[in-house]
């Protein structure tokens, strides 16, 4: 079952602060978040797994709230450079060697000098 | 140090044709996993292979759609008699072997090949 991702969209001016929620009705394993420009692959952006520690690094962050199935993913004091669309991708079984992921529909990310 | 490599980067065929699409993992992946994305849609899981194993076709339609990953050479994506809702994105990623479980992986995403079927 695909995730929840919201807001659908958010413009920003830059310095401005965002966060992106991805919610899962399933147990999850892992969250994976990506953020993928227009015409371009999708870049992997950070990885949380279940009971693991939040992760970040530079200005973009995210949590994992194992009970309530929810990643936060947070970006601080916006750049130009991180206006995109902005995907979860979630892992409901652990597998001992890798399996597929799940993405939600995404979330529009513009930021404005 | 290479990347995901996909080819061709853009793709068309009319309709009936055949479409291969080539995809070779990052060295020291053993992993590889096909997804599709419509125009302003997201990515929709299609496939995951090993070398010389499909692990899980869920995602893959039944007719006209096969995948392999031999033991030499790229995964091949293999769309028989296109039709045009087949126009998209096909994105290739991959990923290590996770060595023991309560590890995460990432998955690396290639360039994709754009299929435009006319």
């Amino acid at each position: 079952q695909q995730p929840v991702q919201s807001p659908q969209a958010v413009i920003l001016r830059e310095g401005e602060d965002a966060v992106i929620n991805c919610s899962s009705s399933k147990a999850l394993y892992s969250v994976h978040w990506y953020r993928q420009k227009h015409g371009e692959a999708p870049v992997f952006l950070m990885i949380l797994l279940k009971g693991g520690e939040q992760k970040g690094h530079e200005k973009i962050s995210a949590s994992f709230n194992e009970k309530k199935q929810q990643s936060s993913l947070y970006l601080t004091a916006s750049q130009l450079s991180y206006s995109g669309t902005y995907f979860c991708g979630t892992e409901k079984v652990e597998e001992t060697s890798g399996s597929r992921l799940t993405f939600g529909e995404g979330t529009q990310l513009t930021v404005n000098p | 140090n290479a990347g995901v490599m996909q080819n061709p980067r853009h793709l068309v065929r009319r309709r009936g044709q055949e479409a291969r699409l080539r995809c070779s993992p990052m060295k020291g992946h053993s992993h590889v996993y096909w997804y599709r994305q419509l125009p302003e849609e997201g990515l929709k899981f299609m496939v995951y292979l090993q070398k010389e194993n499909i692990i899980d076709e869920s995602g893959m339609p039944k007719e006209r759609f096969s995948a392999e990953f031999p033991k030499e050479g790229p995964s091949i994506l293999r769309i028989q008699q296109v039709v045009r809702g087949d126009s998209a994105a096909y994105f290739c990623a991959s990923s290590p072997l996770r060595t023991s479980i309560g590890t995460g992986y990432e998955q690396y995403f290639g360039p994709g090949t754009r299929l435009t079927v006319t």
